[in-house]
């Protein structure tokens, strides 16, 4: 099973400042099989990056992602107030999929 | 704009059996893998296991003992079972397209 451990686990930051969010696998991702989700609180995760670095229809491109192997990125270039949510990292080129354990971006 | 629904029971005794079902809208049930996902405080987001059109599941080996995952294409729907449920799988259950599309979740409470 491969294992995502995400860093740092709390981020404080202000709008408009640059958010940098890390993820690292025990071992390599195939193929860059790596999603990232933004979750808000009572609401159902949403996508916001697949395969590593491709963001699907409607997410802005404040959003990017970077990486391959075992490290990878989530960069929000300047917050907005409504992204201020936990984020997850998701592996799905290996059974069974796993997910990391989060990132909160929260307002300092 | 494909949207997913599930229904099922949301209070169970320990030792029962879960059930949920999840419907599919508005899209094709073919060429995808149909995930059921499960999020708790304390351990996180887990997948549980997925099935696709043909029936071909993939399960959690930590579930894969108590796990069913069925589908029926005729009606755009694909089902959870777990058996033998404990306090431990307390938790919001959801249904989902792989990575992007998900149900609204499911409270699900094992309590005697």
């Amino acid at each position: 099973e491969i294992v995502l451990t995400q860093s740092p686990g709390t981020l404080s930051l202000s709008p408009g400042e640059r958010a940098t969010l890390s993820c690292r696998a025990s071992q390599s991702v195939s193929s860059s099989y790596l999603a990232w989700y933004q979750q808000k609180p009572g609401q159902v995760p949403r996508l916001l990056i697949y395969g590593a670095s491709s963001r699907p229809t409607g997410i802005p491109d404040r959003f990017s992602g970077r990486g391959s192997g075992t490290d990878f990125t989530l960069t929000i270039s300047r917050l907005e107030p409504e992204d201020f949510a936990v984020y997850y990292c998701q592996q799905y080129g290996n059974s069974p999929l796993t997910f990391g354990g989060g990132t909160k971006v929260e307002i300092k | 704009q494909v949207q997913l629904q599930q229904w099922g029971a949301g209070l169970l005794k320990p030792s029962e059996t879960l059930s949920l079902t999840c419907g599919v809208y508005g899209g094709s049930f073919s060429g995808y893998y149909w995930t059921w996902i499960r999020q708790t405080p304390g351990k996180g987001l887990e997948w549980i296991g997925e099935i696709n059109h043909s029936g071909t599941t993939n399960y959690n080996p930590s579930l894969k003992s108590r796990v069913t995952i069925s589908v029926d294409t005729s009606k755009n729907q694909f089902s959870l079972r777990l058996s033998s449920v404990t306090a431990a799988d307390t938790a919001v259950y959801y249904c989902a397209r792989r990575l992007d599309i998900w149900g609204q979740g499911t409270m699900v409470t094992v309590s005697s």
